[in-house]
């Protein structure tokens, strides 16, 4: 079974500045896919980046990296440069082989506040 | 390029009914999955269709069910509703063809049961 951990229930950041999210995962598989999404109020999930196990370079999407130590379990999400908008839910997610269409488990969620 | 719709977007039902919910996917995309979110919850995987026929199912009782049109667009029954079925419901559509894609989300339907 795969498992997600989000320690951090709630972030409140100063804008400009650089947000890391936490996330750790637990997992048998050999082949496996991370993601992230954020969920603003209106309650859609939006995806932002993926990291598939295989990938030796962390993935980057703007101003967003995907900070993934494989030893270690961890795809920690970092957002350069907050911005208001920025606001959100935020979920680590996971599924089986290095493919999309498999189901995902979802860890808990950060709630990011972004500080004028 | 639409992206992926429900409807209805706000239900309210009372304890032992049915409810019936829509997605219509992504264009281009041929699989769907059905995701419940409690409140302060992540989302949890109801089940996938594909080719219209269940192709995964999580951990939800047989109250649970669906169907997929020819079309790719699908629908997820709950039957003898229980207070404890009150949640964000969301639909996500991904492609089997391809390299590798993620699943996108539609905006979701809330249930609230009374």
């Amino acid at each position: 079974a795969q498992k997600i951990t989000q320690t951090q229930p709630g972030m409140f950041v100063q804008e400009k500045e650089a947000v890391t999210l936490d996330c750790t995962y637990d997992t048998s598989d050999q082949s496996y896919g991370l993601f992230w999404y954020k969920q603003p109020s209106s309650g859609e999930m939006i995806f932002l980046i993926y990291q598939g196990s295989y990938d030796e370079q962390n993935a980057t999407e703007g101003r967003y990296s995907l900070n993934f130590q494989k030893a270690r379990k961890s795809a920690n999400l970092v957002i350069s440069a907050s911005q208001l908008g920025d606001s959100a839910m935020y979920f680590c997610a996971m599924s089986r082989a290095n493919f999309g269409n498999e189901k995902l488990t979802f860890g808990t969620g950060t709630r990011l506040t972004i500080i004028p | 390029d639409a992206g992926v719709t429900q409807s209805p977007t706000h239900l309210i039902k009372t304890r032992g009914q049915q409810v019936t919910l829509r997605c219509s996917p992504k264009s281009g995309h041929d699989t769907v999955s059905w995701y419940q979110q409690a409140l302060g919850q992540g989302p949890q995987f109801i089940f996938q269709y594909y080719e219209e026929e269940e192709r995964q199912r999580g951990n939800f009782p047989d109250r649970f069910s669906g169907h997929q049109f020819p079309n790719y667009s699908s629908e997820l029954n709950v039957n003898a509703l229980l207070l404890g079925d009150s949640a964000l419901y969301l639909c996500a559509s991904s492609s089997t063809t391809g390299s590798v894609d993620t699943q996108y989300f539609g905006p979701g339907t809330r249930l609230t049961v009374l």
